[in-house]
């Protein structure tokens, strides 16, 4: 069965250090792995995706984040934080082959303090 | 703006009772994802349709049913409504199945049931 974790439901960190919120998970195969952001009353928005190559990947907003396949991990990261990145943050991985639904963690709540 | 629109905003229901939710997708997406988002169950796929044809089921209620119109707007079908049926209800579309295509999120629909 696929799974998804976040294992922080809280990440505080203060504006201008570096974040990262972090992702593993359980899929057969090689899946394909997104990030979503998740403001108040608002829908998900995408913010980056690997699908092969370089295990570094760059995304909206100036974040980033890192494949790992021995960890099997997705960790998302930005250098410099902003109060306005606070958000949910959720990671989600879709197998390769079978149905193209996504599998969501179960979110990070990301609080940046001036 | 995803260019994905969700039509009711907020839906305030009682139990027992039936309830549709309108998703129209971004112009030129042909798959149609319906997710249910609860505090219990975090983000959790209901549905896939793709150019009319129903592709993937994932844990949507036997009181539940969808169906993609010729013009490839989606239509999700809420009935016998219970109390744990309150939730934010997501749309997402894409362009084509496969491959490692993002999903674009509506805004959701918030339904209420009293």
């Amino acid at each position: 069965a696929q799974s998804v974790a976040q294992p922080e439901d809280q990440v505080n960190v203060a504006e201008g250090n570096p974040l990262t919120v972090k992702c593993t998970y359980s899929v057969s195969g090689n899946p394909y792995l997104f990030w979503y952001v998740q403001y108040p009353n608002r829908g998900l928005q995408f913010l980056l995706k690997y699908i092969t190559g370089d295990n570094l990947v760059k995304g909206s907003y100036g974040f980033e984040a890192e494949f790992n396949k021995s960890q099997t991990s997705f960790h998302l990261k930005k250098p410099s934080a902003l109060v306005s990145d606070s958000a949910l943050y959720f990671c989600a991985v879709r197998p390769r082959t079978g149905a193209n639904n996504l599998f969501f963690g179960t979110g990070t709540r990301l609080t940046v303090i001036p | 703006d995803s260019g994905v629109t969700q039509t009711p905003k907020h839906l305030i229901t009682a139990t027992g009772q039936r309830v549709t939710l309108r998703c129209s997708p971004r112009s030129g997406d042909l798959s149609v994802y319906w997710y249910q988002q609860s505090l219990d169950q975090g983000l959790q796929f209901l549905i896939h349709y793709y150019n009319g044809e129903e592709r993937a089921k994932g844990n949507i209620l036997e009181r539940f049913s969808a169906q993609q119109f010729p013009d490839l707007h989606s239509e999700l079908n809420l009935s016998s409504l219970e109390l744990g049926d309150s939730a934010l209800y997501f749309c997402a579309s894409s362009v084509v199945e496969g491959a490692g295509n993002e999903q674009f999120f509506g805004p959701g629909t918030r339904l209420t049931v009293l």
